[in-house]
């Protein structure tokens, strides 16, 4: 059974910074690549991150270029979210997910929440 | 940057049918995504690939896509189909989008 196992939401002061943490299990976390979703409250769904199966290719959505670095360690089944100078804007749950080999996610996370807030 | 416009809403009565749209340039060259998220749970695949449905998804869901509009069917849609649902797809530099989201009221 597949499962991704979501930690690290907290609260945060603006200008702060955390790191989320997502351990797979059920699969073959080294042959999928990985995303991270976030949803703000009352809001849609926002893709933030993605990260190729080595590592080695990254991807992020403009609005957090040089704040967010998605990374991975295949040795431990585990993708990351590391997340520096922290916006009020940036409220939300964040969600990992697997990439499907045929696009689009096919399993997410519980979610954990990130509030930003002085 | 890239967008897919959906129906803020779309309200039926249990048993009609319920389309959603997402409207997107991209939509001819690239496959739609569709997505079910229910109040306070994670997001749930019930479309993949335009037209095709996961295991474990109701027949009653189905999808379509044609030019730049893709669509989500739910024929004889019930109580329990009542949630958000959002499309995503990527565009033509491959840039992830979803969706604005469409409230789905069933009633």
């Amino acid at each position: 059974e597949v499962e991704l196992v979501q930690s690290g939401g907290a609260l945060v002061q603006p200008g702060g910074s955390l790191r989320l943490s997502c351990v797979a299990s059920g699969f073959a976390f080294s042959d999928s690549w990985m995303t991270w979703v976030r949803q703000a409250p009352g809001k849609g769904l926002e893709w933030v991150a993605s990260i190729e199966r080595d590592g080695r290719e990254k991807f992020h959505v403009d609005s957090v270029k040089g704040r967010f670095t998605i990374s991975r360690d295949n040795a431990k089944n585990s993708l990351y979210l590391d997340m520096k100078m922290l916006r009020v804007e940036d409220t939300a749950v964040f969600y990992c997910a697997r990439d499907s080999p045929k696009g689009g996610f096919d399993f997410w996370g519980q979610g954990t929440l990130v509030t930003v807030s002085s | 940057s890239y967008e897919l416009t959906q129906p803020p809403s779309v309200s039926v009565s249990p048993g009609q049918t319920a389309r959603i749209t997402c409207s997107g340039d991209a939509l001819p060259k690239k496959y739609a995504y569709w997505y079910q998220q229910k109040s306070g749970q994670a997001p749930l695949l019930v479309i993949y690939e335009d037209n095709k449905r996961p295991s474990g998804i109701p027949d009653r869901f189905s999808g379509s896509s044609s030019g730049t509009v893709a669509t989500l069917t739910i024929s004889g849609a019930q109580v329990e189909d009542e949630a958000d649902f959002y499309c995503y797809s990527t565009d033509s530099n491959n840039h992830r989008v979803f969706g604005g989201g469409t409230k789905l009221t069933v009633l």
